[in-house]
């Protein structure tokens, strides 16, 4: 299952909404993870089975989708925020992560 | 807490082989599927194998089928990749990842700090 990513890089201001989009080839089930990764550091997960926050991540990320097309969504960008996201589907091997969206600063 | 540390990366030659190791600690790693997630330098997440608790269940990416070989050693808490006739496309940092807790599927919410396997001549 291949999992599209779009955008690949965005800019964007602190306080800003930002929307990364995953498209998967097929369906999924709803088995979609976000990540985030910071340079030189392991990815983070912040969401899984589409919606579910895990535990210790902040309330402003979020998650939603259904079939193919999946969302994670931050409503109000921090600073912290600037890194790599990577959306993983784990409905059915192998396991498959889109190619990243990178968030900068404006 | 958590811990998973890496080891055993390294330079090797293009058609060499190398174990990589994850020493696992804070959890009860019999009872958790592991796995074993790559990155490229500059590049993206991809995910390399999988094994089940009880090393029933084994399943690789097609990327390294017949090449790599995970195993684990739950009395010692360690996770293992066998990695053989190694290409420079192998060239990544190699992550273990442990499946979430509670869940029956794949999601990761530990991962070490990874280990850098350079392949070249």
């Amino acid at each position: 299952i291949q999992l599209t990513q779009s955008p690949s890089s965005l800019s964007a201001s602190v306080g800003d909404r930002v929307t990364i989009t995953c498209r998967a080839s097929q369906g999924i089930s709803g088995y979609v993870a976000w990540y985030q990764q910071k340079p030189g550091k392991a990815p983070k997960l912040l969401i899984y089975a589409t919606t579910t926050l895990q535990s210790g991540v902040p309330s402003r990320f979020s998650g939603s989708g259904s079939g193919i097309d999946f969302t994670l969504t931050i409503s109000s960008l921090q600073p912290e925020d600037f890194a790599t996201y990577y959306c993983q589907q784990v409905n059915s091997y192998p396991l498959t992560f889109g190619g990243g969206t990178k968030v900068e600063i404006k | 807490e958590v811990q998973l540390v890496e080891s055993g990366g390294g330079l090797v030659k293009p058609g060499g082989s190398l174990r990589l190791s994850c020493a696992a600690s804070g959890f009860t790693f019999s009872s958790y599927t592991m796995n074993w997630v790559r990155q490229a330098p500059g590049k993206g997440l991809e995910w390399v194998s999988s094994m089940s608790s009880s090393s029933t269940n084994i399943y690789y990416a097609d990327s390294v089928k017949g090449r790599f070989t995970m195993s684990r050693d739950n009395a010692k808490n360690s996770l293992f990749l066998q990695i053989n006739s190694l290409r420079a496309e192998d060239t990544a940092i190699y992550y273990c990842a442990k499946r979430l807790s509670g869940s029956p599927l794949d999601y990761f919410d530990d991962w070490g700090q990874g280990t850098l396997v350079t392949v070249s001549s």
